[in-house]
């Protein structure tokens, strides 16, 4: 497989708990963000994003939480299942600056059966 | 990855050859852009398009050059010039929906310099 995940924080859940991978973010001007879920050789697929002028974001099974006072981003994933163990992270953006989004290295979660 | 495409999945280059890495997007989105990903790291812009016929250096373009003939289109050609260019490089494009602008990302081409 690809590359991408070695050196990474790993977070190990068992199939059917709730997991929360978190991410700090770090330019306080920034005031859109997204997470993404990348698998072992492919692209980063779009799971939610949040804007600044909210806290809490649901979609199906996730949530994005937001916190602007320390700068901390979380997703938690409910009912985790094996087809969730991917490399999860965020992106920052200030929407006064179309196309500069700045990418965390990620969390690389391990879904055990 | 829905309605991008890179091509190809896997390239190998040797030292001193001049490779390009197609993009293609079908979603009639404005912007395009090129990310480098490294292990352990956040993806970091190579260059990036807002329209047809004009393009804007990231934060690593050296070493690399683009054309955006068509706004389908947005390859990205990697000079020998680029000291280490073996790297899983990702081709996204956006459009300006809402006062956002999300990027979609391909699958992306794993370039291996022998």
């Amino acid at each position: 497989g690809e590359s991408v995940g070695l050196h990474l924080p790993t977070l190990s859940v068992q199939e059917g708990d709730n997991s929360i991978i978190n991410c700090a973010y770090s330019n306080s001007a920034s005031d859109y963000f997204i997470w993404y879920k990348q698998e072992s050789g492919k692209g980063p697929q779009f799971i939610i994003d949040i804007r600044s002028n909210m806290d809490k974001r649901q979609g199906q099974r996730v949530t994005v939480l937001l916190n602007k006072t320390v700068k901390h981003l979380s997703l938690q994933i409910a009912a985790t299942q094996p087809g969730d163990s991917a490399v999860y992270f965020c992106a920052e953006n200030s929407l006064g600056d179309f196309n500069k989004f700045y990418f965390g290295s990620g969390t690389k979660l391990n879904v055990k059966p | 990855d829905g309605g991008i495409t890179q091509s190809p999945k896997y390239l190998f280059r040797k030292e001193g050859q001049n490779v390009t890495l197609s993009c293609e997007q079908n979603l009639n989105h404005d912007a395009m852009y090129w990310y480098r990903q490294d292990p352990g790291q956040g993806l970091r812009l190579i260059y990036y398009s807002q329209i047809v016929n004009d393009f804007q250096k990231g934060d690593i373009a050296e070493g690399y050059s683009v054309s955006r003939e068509k706004k389908e289109s947005f390859p990205l050609t990697v000079t020998s010039a680029q000291k280490n260019p073996t790297a899983f490089y990702l081709c996204a494009s956006s459009i300006s929906e809402g006062g956002v602008d999300t990027q979609y990302f391909g699958p992306g081409t794993r370039l291996t310099v022998l």
